[in-house]
């Protein structure tokens, strides 16, 4: 089965702080995706990678960053926390562009005050 | 903005009783398909159906796709209450990025 892990489950940041989410994926696939989840706005595409050291721009890029330096590993930065960041972060796999299918991890629920 | 579009945004339904949740989309599609969270999880993948194809079954799950009509839907049948969950349609534009697109999701109670 493929796995997905994400290094926490709750997290509670400081308004200007950094923040790095990781994520990482033991199937060896090639791409990978952060999303942000907000009731009433559903999942909405933060950043992806096709391949290592690569990256797209998702819909709402503001404000992260992102770093794919190893293929199993996808990090999700927040240069500067800001309130409006407070989310549920969800990060998933895929296996390759010609595949559809993608594995979630359990996310991480980001509280910024 | 959204491409798939899920109603109702609520479901509480019985065990045992069928569910169906129907998702509705703007843009031609290469393929459609329905995830699954349970509460405060990650999604889950449940099926894929693609645009040439009308059904698709597996296990207690039934999907329709009407392309002429830019909808689909999910039925899942003798619901139990492990069932009890959000249901979220996701689209792969034609054409398009390969990134899919998710609507904001039907939320299923089945009542034991």
């Amino acid at each position: 089965d493929v796995k997905v892990t994400q290094s926490s489950r709750y997290l509670v940041k400081r308004t200007g702080e950094k923040v790095f989410l990781e994520c990482v994926q033991d199937m060896d696939h090639e791409n990978m995706f952060w999303y942000r989840q907000d009731p009433g706005l559903g999942l909405r595409l933060i950043y992806f990678s096709y391949d290592v050291k690569m990256k797209e721009k998702g819909d709402i890029p503001e404000g992260y960053s992102v770093s794919r330096e190893k293929k199993e590993r996808f990090s999700l930065i927040l240069e500067s926390a800001s309130t409006n960041q407070t989310s549920m972060y969800l990060c998933a796999s895929r296996r390759s562009k010609s595949t559809y299918e993608q594995y979630f991890g359990p996310g991480t629920r980001l509280t910024v005050t | 903005s959204q491409q798939g579009e899920e109603d109702p945004q609520a479901l509480s339904i019985q065990e045992g009783e069928n569910a169906t949740m129907n998702c509705s989309y703007k843009t031609s599609i290469n393929n459609l398909q329905w995830y699954r969270q349970n509460s405060g999880r990650g999604l889950v993948h449940l099926i894929l159906i693609r645009s040439n194809e009308r059904e698709k079954h597996s296990g207690r799950l039934r999907v329709t796709l009407d392309t002429s009509k830019k909808s689909s839907s999910l039925l899942i049948t003798a619901s139990r209450a492990a069932d009890t969950a959000s249901y979220f349609c996701a689209t792969k534009q034609q054409g398009g990025s390969e990134k899919l697109v998710f609507g904001k999701g039907t939320k299923l109670t089945v009542n034991p």
